[in-house]
């Protein structure tokens, strides 16, 4: 299996659901990104992990909690949801600063 | 702090029509710049990337982007059109992320291509 792989791809919850969403790169990457992409709005970014460490998280709420057990792994967990979390999340990985990130297909989140 | 500006939110275009996506973007140092495709409910595929030298950049699927210093723009242009074209575009200018081994990406608001045939 090739690049970014994410699963599952769709995912219905409820609002006292925990669930988790994973990410894997087979590229060989140091950094890992996830990504919010919901209607009519940019790309925002949530957490970046660099080297399995933690670096960036753009102040998320804490019903999102991140997890990256190595290089080529990571995890989004998440509990008591909101309906306005529903969006496309997109795990994304690059190698090096300046270089291209290269993302998986993303999961599609509805939270009822 | 950076910032992409895609200012056409969505075009229309015949098939076999040339085209050209705009993308604006303010950065204090050397840009390094990047196009993305996005088909509805997929991830985002790199199209093309600049970093320097050449300032047209050629990229997958036919696609080409000219780097323009003096306009800070990054157009994405191919001469035409197919119809699998239609999809979400987006233009972004990488940073690094304060002299560390990682990048950050800023992204502009995207701009939805449709093909009539």
């Amino acid at each position: 299996e090739t690049g970014v792989t994410q699963t599952p791809r769709h995912l219905v919850m409820g609002m006292t659901n925990k669930k988790s969403l994973k990410c894997e790169q087979h590229l060989g990457h140091n950094a890992m990104y996830w990504y919010k992409q919901s209607a009519k709005k940019p790309l925002e970014l949530m957490f970046v992990y660099n080297f399995k460490e933690q670096t960036e998280n753009n102040s998320v709420p804490s019903r999102f909690s991140p997890e990256c057990p190595n290089s080529s792994h990571l995890f989004l967990h998440l509990h008591t949801l909101q309906p306005e979390d529903s969006a496309l999340y997109l795990c994304a990985s690059s190698h090096g600063a300046h270089r291209p990130q290269y993302f998986g297909p993303g999961t599609r989140l509805l939270v009822l | 702090a950076q910032s992409v500006t895609q200012p056409d939110i969505h075009i229309t275009v015949s098939e076999g029509a040339s085209l050209e996506l705009r993308c604006n973007y303010s950065y204090g140092a050397t840009p390094y710049l990047f196009w993305y495709v996005q088909s509805p409910g997929q991830g985002l595929q790199l199209l093309l990337k600049y970093f320097s030298g050449d300032t047209l950049v050629q990229g997958i699927k036919g696609f080409e982007a000219e780097f323009k210093r003096s306009q800070s723009s990054f157009n994405l242009r191919k001469p035409s059109v197919h119809w699998s074209d239609a999809a979400e575009y987006f233009c972004a200018v990488g940073t690094n992320a304060g002299g560390t081994s990682y990048g950050k990406l800023t992204f502009g608001q995207g701009t939805i291509l449709t093909v009539h045939p």
